[in-house]
């Protein structure tokens, strides 16, 4: 499968606990997104790299959120001290920095705090 | 910053009849709007997109027409089969502008059903 992949896809944690997320972009796609997807809303954008650059992050990234991407290939997202309102779908997507409007979505991670 | 405004939230269509789906913005720098469909537990897939540069796109059964000065744009997907059965977000955006607004917002979605 050449398209974005996500790992993992399920994830339950508890309250208080961290968590991480891997997202691996089509191989030449310069720009990673990640966005959270809620029940029944659309996907919300979290923040956006341009190789290893963090170029913008949504006023919903609070400090617990962190984003990475240090080699300009796979990204991980990290949720530190996780709180009941994080569960959602955390989807990840890729374009080419030519094209950066076609983005193309991983499966996502669904992450559930109890 | 920019707001998408998607209707109806439900649709329910007989197999073979057209299906059209409403979407307003706000941002008026925008200017690109794609379409994704996505199935239930799948991920969101890019269908059609347009920019702001045409009024209207087709491909196939869809379609999508845009009229910026009313700032809306609208999914329309004829003789519909029951694999349409699915939900629809419009989204809107900016690229290509110095404003580092390069990313996507989403309509709330429509659950599209396809009535055999």
């Amino acid at each position: 499968d050449t398209g974005v992949s996500q790992d993992p896809r399920h994830k339950i944690t508890k309250r208080g606990q961290n968590v991480t997320f891997r997202c691996d972009p089509i191989s030449e796609h310069n720009r990673l997104y990640w966005y959270r997807q809620t029940l029944g809303q659309g996907p919300e954008f979290l923040t956006y790299f341009q190789n290893e650059a963090q170029l913008e992050k949504s006023r919903l990234l609070s400090d617990r959120f962190s984003a990475e991407r240090p080699k300009g290939s796979f990204s991980t997202l990290e949720i530190q001290r996780t709180e009941q309102g994080d569960s959602a779908m955390y989807l990840c997507a890729s374009s080419l920095v030519g094209r950066p409007y076609e983005q193309y979505f991983g499966p996502g991670t669904r992450l559930t705090v109890t | 910053g920019e707001n998408v405004e998607q209707h109806p939230s439900t649709l329910s269509v007989q197999e073979g009849d057209s299906a059209v789906i409403k979407c307003t913005y706000s941002d008026s720098a925008s200017n690109y709007f794609p379409w994704y469909k996505q199935e239930l537990g799948k991920r969101p897939q890019l269908i059609i997109d347009i920019r702001s540069n045409v009024g209207e796109k087709k491909d196939q059964r869809i379609a999508v027409t845009l009229n910026k000065t009313a700032k809306h744009f609208s999914l329309h997907i004829t003789e519909t089969q029951p694999e349409d059965s699915a939900v629809y977000f419009c989204a809107a955006s900016r690229w290509g502008s110095n404003f580092g607004n390069e990313k996507l917002t989403f309509g709330t979605g429509t659950r599209l059903t396809i009535i055999p």
